[in-house]
């Protein structure tokens, strides 16, 4: 199946720093990433949704200045976690979809600790 | 968000016996309806992917789909304990593009 990278697969971070996660389709091209948040034994989140070339669109509730997403080419999207605080650490995972199929593949998410 | 919802568990079964997993949507501009299995710390990989109304059967899991009743289940036949995961349940809203989780249900296989 098509392979999704996603590193750092954990990072920690003091608060007010900011974090880059980025994500990759390695042997397809992505035309669309979504980027998830999960807390502990709760389940994925939806955070943003972005297609190359355009601007990400963002769930409610979720700070489009805090979460800042690109998408600039097909193969790669980064999630940049700026001015991180405690209250961010969770385990961010992204995935990708190929135009005309409607599964998503997903990257080994990243445990993001912020102290 | 899209709600989907899932009976969080934790469910119980006995090794070989069957494990029946279940999600309801609101959203009557699903799609595409999936069950990914994830392990704790890791991301959830697909188990199944369902379009239409019926059954789908893939080894020892069958999902179903009921678009009337916007429910869709998952059965787990002859459960082994490496079943031992959560499960959830995903729609896709082909409209927004977009693909939201329920909150998963934890199942534990005991041998």
């Amino acid at each position: 199946g098509a392979v999704v990278s996603q590193h750092p697969s954990w990072v920690i971070c003091k608060s007010g720093t900011s974090v880059k996660i980025e994500c990759r389709s390695l042997d397809f091209q992505a035309t669309t990433m979504f980027w998830y948040r999960q807390f502990p034994k709760q389940s994925l989140m939806l955070m943003a949704t972005s297609n190359e070339g355009s601007k990400a669109t963002y769930e409610q509730g979720v700070e489009k200045d805090k979460f800042l997403i690109n998408h600039a080419s097909l193969t790669l999207s980064t999630l940049t976690v700026t001015s991180a605080h405690p209250e961010d650490s969770s385990f961010y995972i992204c995935s990708a979809r190929v135009r005309g199929f409607e599964k998503l593949f997903f990257g080994s998410g990243t445990q993001l600790s912020v102290l | 968000q899209k709600e989907v919802e899932q009976n969080s568990g934790p469910l119980s079964v006995p090794e070989g016996a069957i494990a029946s997993l279940n999600c309801t949507y609101s959203d009557r501009g699903s799609q595409s309806f999936f069950w990914y299995r994830q392990y704790s710390g890791k991301s959830p990989e697909l188990i199944m992917s369902i379009y239409s109304n019926g059954d789908k059967e893939d080894g020892r899991f069958t999902a179903q789909l009921n678009k009337a009743s916007q429910y869709v289940s998952l059965l787990i036949r002859d459960s082994q304990p490496s079943d031992s995961a959560t499960y959830l349940c995903a729609v896709n809203v082909w409209t927004g593009n977009q693909f939201y989780f329920g909150t998963g249900t934890s199942l534990t296989v005991i041998p």
